[in-house]
């Protein structure tokens, strides 16, 4: 299995639709993120989660929302969708120890999300 | 603004010659330089990084180079395989946020066999 797996790999959905991208993972990270990627632009943070009690905005967070359910579980929601929001989602995961030893983030394999 | 530069949104090689990738960077509080690779339908995975104490770090056919006063880096791969063609963001953080990495846009590399 992954050490980082997200749910839908694919996904179209409405304007206006509400819609859950889910993370998990078993690498025992404490640290867990949630970048969108889009062509010309690589990868921007959303939002990101240092433990379970923890929850951070990042540069591009308005219509987006975050729970961290589990130390091993961190969802993104799109309350209501709009065509802007079509891109590439990834989840990522750090352990706080692991900077200065080369590991930084591990990443699931993506969602296609287009919004229709 | 983008804090991380790759202007080269693409670069094509001819294998066994040398991949050089080129980024640039504007925030002089970065301190830590990261690379990634990503095939298509997979997530990045991290390849190398550099602290900014240093100005090279050699892993393999893979190297990286920092010049710290020209806010530039570059990583050198040393043959080229066809298996290398990915994209690949450059990254960069600071010591006060270790974990919010910056990427930059990403350089789509083709090796030609």
């Amino acid at each position: 299995d992954a050490d980082v797996t997200q749910t839908p790999r694919n996904r179209i959905t409405k304007t206006g639709k509400r819609i859950m991208l889910e993370c998990s993972q078993t690498k025992g990270h404490d640290r867990m993120y949630w970048y969108r990627q889009d062509p010309g632009l690589g990868l921007r943070l959303i939002y990101y989660s240092f433990d379970v009690k923890d929850i951070n905005k990042g540069e591009i967070s308005d219509g987006y929302s975050v729970s961290r359910q589990a130390q091993a579980k961190f969802s993104l929601s799109l309350e209501s969708a709009i065509p802007n929001q079509t891109a590439l989602y990834f989840c990522a995961t750090s352990d706080a120890g692991s900077w200065g030893s080369n590991y930084g983030y591990t990443f699931g394999s993506g969602t296609r999300l287009t919004v229709v | 603004d983008q804090q991380v530069k790759q202007n080269s949104p693409s670069l094509s090689v001819q294998e066994g010659r040398i991949s050089i990738l080129n980024c640039d960077y504007t925030n002089s509080m970065f301190d830590y330089f990261l690379w990634y690779k990503k095939y298509p339908a997979e997530g990045p995975t991290f390849l190398i990084s550099i602290s900014s104490i240093k100005d090279k770090n050699e892993d393999g056919r893979f190297t990286v180079f920092l010049n710290k006063s020209a806010k530039h880096l570059s990583l050198h791969i040393v043959p080229s395989q066809p298996g290398d063609s990915a994209v690949y963001f450059c990254a960069a953080s600071d010591r006060t946020s270790y974990d919010k990495v910056i990427f930059g846009p990403g350089t789509s590399l083709s090796v030609i066999p």
